[in-house]
C-alpha cells in the first residue's frame, strides 16, 4: 500500500529556532495535509495543500506542495514553547483513504 | 457542544469486559471514521461510515463492533479485547468519504487500557 516517509522522527530545538519536516511518498497525491497533535489531544489541522507548487501560510507555519507531487514540507518559524506535540503529514488521492505520515515529534527547550 | 466529541476518554478493561466507544460529530458531516493509534506506527484506518453505511472495514478483527445509528454518531463495541488492543482510538468526520480533498475533523480521542 501507499506509504509516507516522514522525517525527522524527533526534533529537540531552542526556542526562538526555526523548525522543518518533510514528508515523501513513492506515490502521487492531489492533496497535502499537515496536522497537529497535542498530548492527550486528537490531531488538529494545520494547513491543507490542493496544488502541486502551492505554498501556504498559517502564522509561522509555511507548507508546501511538492511540484511532483510526492512530497510537501512544513516550515515553522520562530518556534515557542506551545509548538511542542506531533506533527503529522497525510496525502490525499481520489477516492480512497488519507495516508498519513508517523509523525515528527518536537519539543522545544525554553 | 461544537466539532467531535468522543467518550469516555479514558478507558480501562479487563479482556472479558464489553465495553463501548462513542463519538458524535456537530459539524453536519455525511462521513464518520474509526481510526487506531499506537505508538511510532501511522494512524490505521479501522472503519469508514459514509450516509449510516459503512464502506471501509480494514480487515479489523471481530471483537471491534462499529455501529452508525444516525450520521452524527458513531460506536465502537469492544469485546473479548487483548492487551495489544491498548491504543488512542480516535473518531473522525468529514464531510463525504474519502475524497483526497476532504479534511477530516478528529475528537480528542479515547485512551483505551486493556489489563
Amino acid at each position: 500500500g501507499q506509504q509516507l516517509n516522514q522525517s525527522p522522527q524527533s526534533m529537540f530545538i531552542q526556542e526562538g529556532e526555526d523548525v522543518s519536516m518533510n514528508c515523501t511518498s513513492s506515490s502521487i497525491f492531489n492533496t497535502w495535509l499537515w496536522y497537529k497533535q497535542d498530548p492527550g489531544e486528537g490531531p488538529v489541522l494545520l494547513i491543507a495543500l490542493y496544488k502541486a507548487g502551492e505554498l501556504t501560510s498559517n502564522g509561522r507555519l509555511t507548507a508546501q506542495f511538492g511540484i511532483t507531487r510526492k512530497d510537501s514540507f512544513l516550515n515553522i518559524s520562530a518556534s515557542i514553547p506551545s509548538d511542542v506535540g506531533i506533527y503529522f503529514c497525510a496525502g490525499g488521492s481520489g477516492n480512497t483513504p488519507l495516508v498519513f505520515g508517523k509523525g515528527t515529534r518536537l519539543s522545544v527547550i525554553a | 457542544e461544537t466539532g467531535v466529541t468522543q467518550t469516555p476518554r479514558h478507558l480501562v478493561m479487563g479482556m472479558t469486559n464489553k465495553k463501548s466507544l462513542k463519538c458524535e460529530q456537530h459539524l453536519g458531516h455525511n462521513a464518520m471514521y474509526w481510526y487506531k493509534q499506537s505508538a511510532k506506527k501511522p494512524l490505521e484506518l479501522m472503519f469508514v461510515y459514509s450516509l449510516e453505511e459503512r464502506v471501509e472495514n480494514n480487515s479489523v478483527p471481530s471483537r471491534f463492533s462499529p455501529e452508525c445509528p444516525n450520521s452524527s454518531h458513531l460506536f465502537l463495541h469492544l469485546h473479548t479485547l487483548q492487551p495489544e488492543d491498548s491504543a488512542l482510538y480516535l473518531c473522525a468526520s468529514s464531510q463525504d468519504e474519502f475524497a483526497g480533498a476532504n479534511v477530516l475533523t478528529f475528537g480528542a480521542g479515547s485512551r483505551l487500557t486493556v489489563l
